[in-house]
């Protein structure tokens, strides 16, 4: 079974600029969560979706946008960039079930560098 | 508010020598808590898991865990650590209201030959 895809894996935007973020999850997964990683904040959830609704969001500014897809697959958006939004990416997905109980299973990231 | 707190950000193992990366957290409902390893360039991979039941918990790669309710802990460890441990290990809490994890900082595990 091929595991969680995240495309592109590299992204090199400029300040002001809007960026899309694609996650597939593992076949069969419908919850698909974001996460942020940083050096200085280490990682933080960004926002959770199941069968195309928002069901959690973290604590960032509105800026920070998604969405899911009746296939389950997830986009992300950042508009108007800023240095700060500089970190990896990650997307997860789970199977839907006991909430507690269910595994995240990570894909390798999308690493953006804002200039 | 869950948090999750890793007091080392690194811990130095000989190869072959028991290893332990700490863990301790707070939730105000039962807590459901995770073990994940990241390798440079790469996702985070998952290890094992506490959900009820024993408390010492079994995971992949030769790791287990321990579940300490009173003083609200979740240890890894393993009993002969390899260089091919050496990553960055993170703990996480889920509670029962949502499916959002919560991170420690992470703990970064060396292990010389």
């Amino acid at each position: 079974k091929a595991g969680v895809t995240q495309t592109p894996r590299y992204l090199i935007k400029t300040r002001g600029q809007q960026v899309t973020l694609s996650c597939s999850p593992i076949s069969g997964h419908r919850s698909v969560s974001w996460y942020q990683q940083t050096p200085g904040q280490g990682l933080q959830f960004l926002f959770e979706y199941f069968s195309e609704t928002q069901r959690n969001k973290g604590n960032f500014p509105g800026r920070f946008s998604g969405r899911q897809f009746s296939n389950s697959r997830s986009e992300m958006n950042v508009s108007t960039l800023e240095l700060g939004d500089s970190a990896l990416y990650l997307c997860a997905s789970s199977l839907e079930g006991a909430r507690g109980r269910n595994i995240q299973y990570f894909g390798a990231g999308t690493r953006l560098s804002v200039l | 508010a869950q948090s999750v707190a890793q007091p080392e950000d690194q811990v130095n193992v000989a190869e072959g020598n028991p290893l332990t990366v700490k863990c301790t957290y707070s939730v105000s409902g039962n807590p459901y808590l995770f073990w994940y390893v990241q390798y440079p360039n790469r996702g985070l991979q998952f290890l094992l898991k506490y959900i009820t039941g024993d408390n010492l918990v079994k995971g992949s790669y030769g790791f287990e865990a321990e579940f300490n309710k009173s003083q609200t802990s979740f240890h890894l460890k393993k009993p002969s650590a390899l260089v091919s441990d050496s990553a960055l290990y993170f703990c996480a809490v889920r509670e029962n209201a949502g499916n959002m994890l919560t991170f420690g900082g992470g703990t970064r595990l060396m292990v010389k030959p």
